[in-house]
């Protein structure tokens, strides 16, 4: 059964360091989007795209992060410099249409 | 503004005692309304989609249903392995809006 790849599935790094996360959906799904999670609470988007468009980043902080998704596959995002409130799930989504968006196994990212 | 509202916040069940989770919501042009299957430290895995007011979908022992302003998730004899935090979702004229889940434990 196909899957949404991630990785790396952890990261710690200190404040102010770069760090980058990769995803690579399910083969035909156009849409990608891009989550964080933090401990208990649901999935909050953070940008999502159509092919290699962005189609809404309005809660993406952008002064920090920055997300692309260069030949409409795979998907990179990056957080520079990294804050001790970036500390959560980060989790890449892809789907099909309106049809149910299916997860990948997120990359816990610890900053300290 | 969007919103979705799941209760209870947690539920503790013996083995074989049936309940049902609660997703309210309100939305802008219901698309789609989801539920999702969380494990910890794992990402959310797709159960249902449920589109228009009296639709049902059922898998094993869960069976989601749908009104105009709630979802319900019954969860029939359930076992221990059904342990998980379930995630409602809906799809208005935007992306995805979660809810903060239901931590559903059964003990045997």
């Amino acid at each position: 059964e196909a899957e949404v790849a991630q990785s790396p599935r952890y990261k710690i790094t200190e404040k102010s360091q770069a760090v980058a996360f990769w995803c690579d959906p399910i083969s035909g799904h156009a849409t990608l989007y891009w989550y964080r999670q933090i401990l208990g609470q649901g999935p909050e988007l953070l940008v999502q795209f159509q092919d290699e468009s962005v189609v809404d980043d309005s809660q993406l902080p952008k002064d920090r992060f920055s997300a692309e998704r260069l030949k409409g596959v795979d998907s990179t995002l990056k957080i520079q410099p990294a804050e001790l409130g970036d500390s959560a799930m980060y989790l890449c989504a892809s789907s099909l249409g309106l049809t149910g968006q299916y997860f990948g196994p997120g990359t816990r990212l610890t900053v300290t | 503004e969007d919103q979705v509202t799941q209760s209870p916040e947690a539920l503790r069940l013996q083995e074989g005692e049936s309940s049902s989770l609660n997703c309210s919501y309100t939305v802008s042009g219901l698309r789609g309304l989801f539920w999702y299957r969380q494990d910890p430290g794992k990402g959310p895995e797709f159960l249902f989609t449920l589109y228009s007011a009296g639709e049902e979908k059922e898998k094993e022992r869960l069976k989601a249903t749908l009104t105009k302003k709630e979802s319900f998730l019954h969860i029939t004899a359930p076992k221990p392995e059904d342990s998980a935090t379930y995630l409602c979702a809906h799809s208005g004229y935007s992306t995805l809006t979660f809810g903060k889940g239901t931590m559903l434990l059964v003990s045997p």
